[in-house]
């Protein structure tokens, strides 16, 4: 398995614009995670899924983030409109069922550095 | 609500000694606790787990223990090599459940000097 797969790695753009942040997780794995992270405040739990189903999203600074998982394979997190303070490295991960999840951790992605200008 | 803390402090150790990192929280003691590794520009890799019943786990060269009566954890290095060098992150879930979400320290920066 290639591991989580996430996509842009960077992604730079104008304030007011539309970002669209792509994850595919490890096959097989029921839960995943959108994390985001900056040096002010470490990495901080957006919202994650269980069986494509979103449990959590607590995490969600506001209304302009959405998050969707039509399919086992894909995840989007969507950011509209973007503005400067988004700017930070935005990570995707999985993990296998619940009871094995204490032992096997979390997966993470490479990250998608976004930049908002 | 749960929080972690973790020295914000970069830990520098010379190449060979043991390095020694702690991870405390603030609230109930989790079912387990969790060290993970990040290096610059990746995400964050899963070392090892330890739960609450034990006192002690060992990987290699990794030894992390679990103090519920102090609220502490703390990561060990024997043997430490430049290699080491990153930022290593401690996580616990938020609630008793195997399935309650995780949350993660800020981090400790390690540099090992040769």
């Amino acid at each position: 398995d290639a591991g989580v797969i996430q996509s842009p790695r960077h992604e730079v753009t104008e304030m007011g614009q539309e970002v669209t942040l792509r994850c595919k997780p490890i096959s097989g794995h029921d839960y995943l995670f959108w994390y985001r992270q900056t040096m002010m405040r470490g990495l901080e739990l957006l919202i994650y899924f269980n069986n494509n189903v979103p449990i959590d999203d607590s995490g969600m600074p506001e209304d302009r983030f959405s998050a969707k998982m039509p399919n086992a394979s894909f995840s989007t997190l969507k950011i509209q409109p973007s503005e400067p303070r988004d700017s930070a490295v935005y990570f995707c991960a999985s993990s296998p069922s619940a009871h094995s999840q204490g032992v096997y951790g979390y997966t993470f992605g490479s990250g998608t550095r976004l930049t908002v200008v | 609500s749960q929080k972690i803390e973790q020295n914000s402090e970069a830990l520098n150790i010379q190449e060979g000694k043991t390095a020694t990192l702690t991870c405390n929280y603030t609230n109930y003691s989790p079912a387990y606790l969790q060290w993970y590794r990040q290096d610059p520009g990746r995400g964050p890799v899963f070392l090892l787990l330890i739960r609450e019943n034990e006192k002690e786990k060992r990987k290699e060269r990794l030894k992390v223990t679990f103090d519920t009566t102090l609220k502490q954890s703390l990561f060990h290095i024997t043997a430490s090599q430049p290699a080491d060098s990153a930022t290593y992150l401690c996580a616990l879930p938020t609630g008793y459940s195997s399935a309650s979400k995780i949350i993660f320290g800020s981090g400790t920066r390690l540099s090992i000097r040769p």
